[in-house]
């Protein structure tokens, strides 16, 4: 399968652990992106990349999150102290950087759900 | 600020009947709209992508949305659906410039009676 790639499917943790998603894009595509979508809504934008660097965190990205793409292939979303308003699934998303000659849309992976108990 | 609407939360239909699924947007500039599938149990999918050109755009399995700017709308549509369409159909928009987030709506979920 060479979809994107979210690691892992499901975590349940108690509040006020930390825990660490992963995401392994498309390999050729340069971008990379994270989204979160609650029970009834679609995903919401929380951060992209371009290749090792993160270009944008939207406000509902607070100081409790952090994400990282070291090398420009996978990334890592992190969530500190959770809380019980971070119950959600984490979408991951890859495309090509606009004018690259590819008229790619993002591709997304299948997500981490998150419990917090 | 970008914004999507997805009016329709829940539809039901019968096989082979007809579909529209509305979208309407919010954006002053130029943008680039999408509808995405989520079929029970799996990922996110295009379905079709509208850039630039015939504002009628086909995309897979038989659907196809029309972009009407003065409206701001891209609705969804097909003919004649069947059981298998049963799934959440998500309308994303994103400017056509800088870094492409998507702004989705909130989705519309479509069961199909056989």
């Amino acid at each position: 399968d060479t979809g994107v790639s979210q690691d892992p499917r499901h975590k349940i943790t108690k509040r006020g652990q930390n825990v660490t998603f992963r995401c392994d894009p498309i390999s050729e595509h340069n971008r990379l992106y994270w989204y979160r979508q609650t029970l009834g809504q679609g995903p919401e934008f929380l951060t992209y990349f371009q290749n090792e660097a993160q270009l944008e965190k939207s406000r509902l990205l607070s100081d409790r999150f952090s994400a990282e793409r070291p090398k420009g292939s996978f990334s890592t979303l992190e969530i500190q102290r959770t809380e019980q308003g971070d119950s959600a699934m984490y979408l991951c998303a890859s495309s090509f950087k606009p004018g690259q000659g590819f008229d790619q849309p993002q591709h997304f992976g299948d997500g981490t759900r998150l419990s917090i108990l | 600020a970008q914004s999507v609407s997805q009016h329709n939360h829940h539809v039901i239909l019968s096989e082979a009947a007809s579909l529209e699924l509305g979208c309407n947007y919010s954006y002053g500039g130029t943008v680039n709209l999408f509808w995405y599938v989520q079929y029970p149990g799996q990922h996110l999918q295009l379905l079709l992508k509208y850039f630039s050109g015939d504002p009628l755009v086909k995309g897979i399995k038989g659907f196809e949305a029309e972009f009407i700017k003065s409206k701001f709308s891209f609705n969804l549509r097909k003919p004649s659906v069947q059981w298998s369409d049963t799934a959440e159909y998500f309308c994303a928009v994103h400017s056509n410039f800088g870094n492409e987030k998507l702004t989705f709506g909130t989705g519309t979920r479509l069961t199909i009676i056989p």
